[in-house]
């Protein structure tokens, strides 16, 4: 069964101080891997899809990597508006449907 | 583009009444979705379509059916409402597998 584990479940930030998120997956023959940004009371917000292993996007303070098992999504100097969950999700063979983590809750205090 | 749009936003219901979620994508999408999102647990796949006509089970179908007559809506019902449907409800559009989705602002479904 195609797994997707996040953590840690909640974070705390100073303003500037960068840190990382995890997103470890076991699924077999992975077609990509998704991350989203959501804000409460809001819809997931679409951030990267990885394809394979050693991709990396960057966008703004964001940088998502991908290995073989994980995925990172990095963020440089955050700012309060980072403030948001974290999704990750992956999608395997054979399908349409998307796996999602349970989300990592960052918050960013200035 | 509006993108896509669900009704209500809110709604209470009382267990054994039955209602609809309203979901309308206007990307010419073929792929819609059905998600539900309980505190903790990120989001369930529950019903899926890749088009007019087709739709699928997803992880947690039990209570809930779906239809597709359109490309642009994919509406949700509840049938009896239970307590355990309590949740947010997401529906999300893709133009194909294996790209991203695109996500509507969410019902919040409460059963008393």
């Amino acid at each position: 069964e195609d797994q997707v584990t996040q953590s840690p479940e909640a974070l705390r930030l100073q303003e500037g101080e960068s840190s990382s998120l995890n997103c470890s997956y076991t699924v077999s023959g992975l077609r990509g891997l998704f991350w989203y940004r959501q804000d409460p009371g809001k819809g997931p917000e679409f951030l990267f899809t990885l394809y394979s292993a050693g991709e990396e996007k960057e966008k703004e303070r964001l940088k998502a990597t991908l290995t073989k098992k994980e995925s990172f999504l990095h963020i440089t100097a955050p700012k309060p508006e980072d403030s948001a969950t974290y999704l990750c999700a992956v999608q395997a063979p054979g399908g349409n449907k998307l796996v999602f983590g349970a989300g990592t809750i960052l918050r960013v205090k200035s | 583009n509006a993108g896509v749009t669900q009704t209500p936003k809110f709604r209470i219901l009382k267990i054994g009444q039955s209602m609809t979620l309203q979901c309308t994508q206007d990307m010419n999408h073929n792929y819609m979705y059905w998600y539900r999102q309980d505190p903790g647990m990120g989001l369930k796949l529950i019903y899926y379509s890749v088009g007019a006509g087709i739709t699928d089970k997803g992880e947690v179908p039990n209570g809930y059916n779906v239809s597709r007559s359109t490309t642009e809506d994919f509406p949700l019902r509840l049938e009896l409402a239970a307590p355990s449907q309590t949740s947010v409800y997401f529906c999300a559009s893709g133009d194909r597998a294996p790209y991203e989705q695109y996500f509507g602002p969410g019902t919040r479904l409460t059963v008393t």
